[in-house]
């Protein structure tokens, strides 16, 4: 299993750009969701998905979209990137099944904007 | 709504110095309870976590107990290492927020000196 993936690693984009931030699982989990950190905020939730289909906004959804048409994946996209949404996303993933709730992280996309 | 709050750091540290980080939780219901660690420059892991009132979970020499009379999930090591050299998140599922997603504190970064 190659657990939770995203790419890019690494990412500079101009003010008004637009970009996809993918994550994928293999793990056949119905939960994924989207983190930002930043220094001294620990991670904000951005969106998060409880199935296919389904998604929802969390704490700071704010220029950023989803959708979930597969339960493997969970692309988060940029519409029109902002100095604001300069920071550090992270992708996880859970399922409600077996009585556990653990959480499991991708590697994380670093993106700039200038 | 859910919050989390830890100690604000850097926590110092001697190596085989004896290590607290303080965490505290608001939340309704019954939530379970996390600490992930972030190495530098790397994801969060799972470090340990608990699911009920009392429960303690353990992992590398690691522990913390849940107590929901304090609200409380401290994080505690007898004697550290320089390989312990990260920053911890404690974080919290359940309660207003659902089973879906984390609650995370701001993070305490530790460094372990030789």
């Amino acid at each position: 299993n190659a657990g939770v993936t995203q790419t890019p690693k690494f990412q500079v984009l101009k003010t008004g750009q637009s970009m996809t931030l993918q994550c994928a699982q293999d793990m056949n989990h119905e939960y994924m969701s989207w983190y930002r950190q930043d220094p001294g905020m620990g991670l904000r939730l951005i969106h998060y998905s409880v199935g296919a289909g389904i998604t929802d906004q969390g704490e700071v959804p704010n220029g950023y979209n989803v959708s979930r048409s597969t339960t493997e994946d969970f692309p988060l996209r940029l519409l029109s990137a902002a100095p604001s949404q300069t920071s550090v996303y992270f992708c996880a993933s859970s399922t409600p099944r077996w009585g556990t709730d653990t959480q499991y992280f991708g590697p994380g996309t670093r993106l700039t904007v200038l | 709504g859910d919050s989390v709050t830890q100690m604000e750091g850097p926590v110092t540290l001697s190596e085989e110095a004896f290590l607290t980080i303080n965490c505290t939780y608001t939340a309704t219901g019954y939530p379970s309870l996390f600490w992930y660690v972030q190495y530098p420059g790397e994801g969060l892991q799972l470090l340990l976590k608990a699911t009920k009132a009392d429960d303690k979970g353990s992992n590398k020499g690691f522990e913390a107990t849940y107590r929901k009379e304090t609200t409380s999930f401290h994080l505690e090591k007898g004697s550290v290492q320089v390989s312990d050299s990260a920053v911890y998140f404690c974080a919290l599922s359940g309660g207003n927020s659902g089973y879906s997603t984390l609650t995370f504190g701001k993070g305490t970064m530790l460094l372990v000196s030789p």
